[in-house]
């Protein structure tokens, strides 16, 4: 099956640094890969969906610039928090898209805290 | 204005019986649904999806309807099992007249089946 892993799992930081999350396709090539917020007892929320080789497409009220997203490879794509504060501490989560099974997979999410 | 909704929160179920979960939306585009089984602190994990095309699909213990006219599909589990409890996310999706993959959200339902 797909498998998708997320890297770090949880992650503390102190306000005012940046926080890298890596998201890996780790048995298919994923051209397209989605990045979602899910704060608790709510929905996932799209933040933006990454494409290999080109600039990633963010959802509306997402802010770019805090919101940095890499898709270097057609395994791994990166979301960057730049400057976090505590209002950036939630629950982010990535998916792969597979055009084998034209599904969406998902990594086991990462914590992230802003101190 | 949530475009997938999933009315209620938690739904609570004797071990053996069947489960019902619900989902309405309101995106007339939407032409693709999915629902994933989540538990805390991990990603989502694929379950069953139904083409707009069909009002049925069928997968061992879980079914999924469709009513379109009714906007509304509803995921059945028979027989329950304690395993099964966990958040269930209804999403949809608008993939015909592009690679439109993205996915939205409903708020989930919290299923607990009792042994």
């Amino acid at each position: 099956g797909a498998v998708v892993s997320q890297h770090p799992s949880r992650v503390i930081c102190k306000s005012g640094t940046s926080v890298k999350i890596e998201c890996r396709s780790l048995d298919f090539q994923a051209t397209t890969m989605f990045w979602y917020r899910q704060f608790p007892k709510q929905s996932l929320m799209l933040m933006a969906t990454s494409n290999e080789g080109s600039k990633a497409t963010y959802e509306q009220g997402v802010e770019k610039d805090k919101f940095l997203i890499n898709h270097a490879s057609l395994t791994l794509s990166t979301l960057t928090v730049t400057s976090a504060h505590p209002e950036d501490s939630s629950f982010y989560i990535c998916s792969a898209f597979d055009v084998r099974s034209y599904e969406q997979y998902f990594g086991p999410g990462t914590r992230l805290t802003v101190t | 204005d949530q475009q997938v909704k999933q009315n209620s929160p938690s739904l609570s179920v004797q071990e053996g019986r069947i489960s019902i979960l619900n989902c309405d939306y309101t995106n007339s585009m939407f032409d693709y649904f999915l629902w994933y089984k989540k538990y805390p602190a991990e990603g989502p994990t694929f379950l069953i999806s139904i083409s707009s095309i069909k009002d049925k699909n069928e997968d061992g213990r879980f079914t999924v309807f469709l009513n379109k006219s009714a906007k509304h599909l509803s995921l059945h589990i028979v027989p329950s099992q304690p395993g099964d409890s966990a958040v269930y996310f209804c999403a949809a999706s608008a993939r015909s007249g592009g690679s439109n993959y993205k996915l939205t959200f409903g708020k989930g339902t919290l299923l607990t089946v009792n042994p």
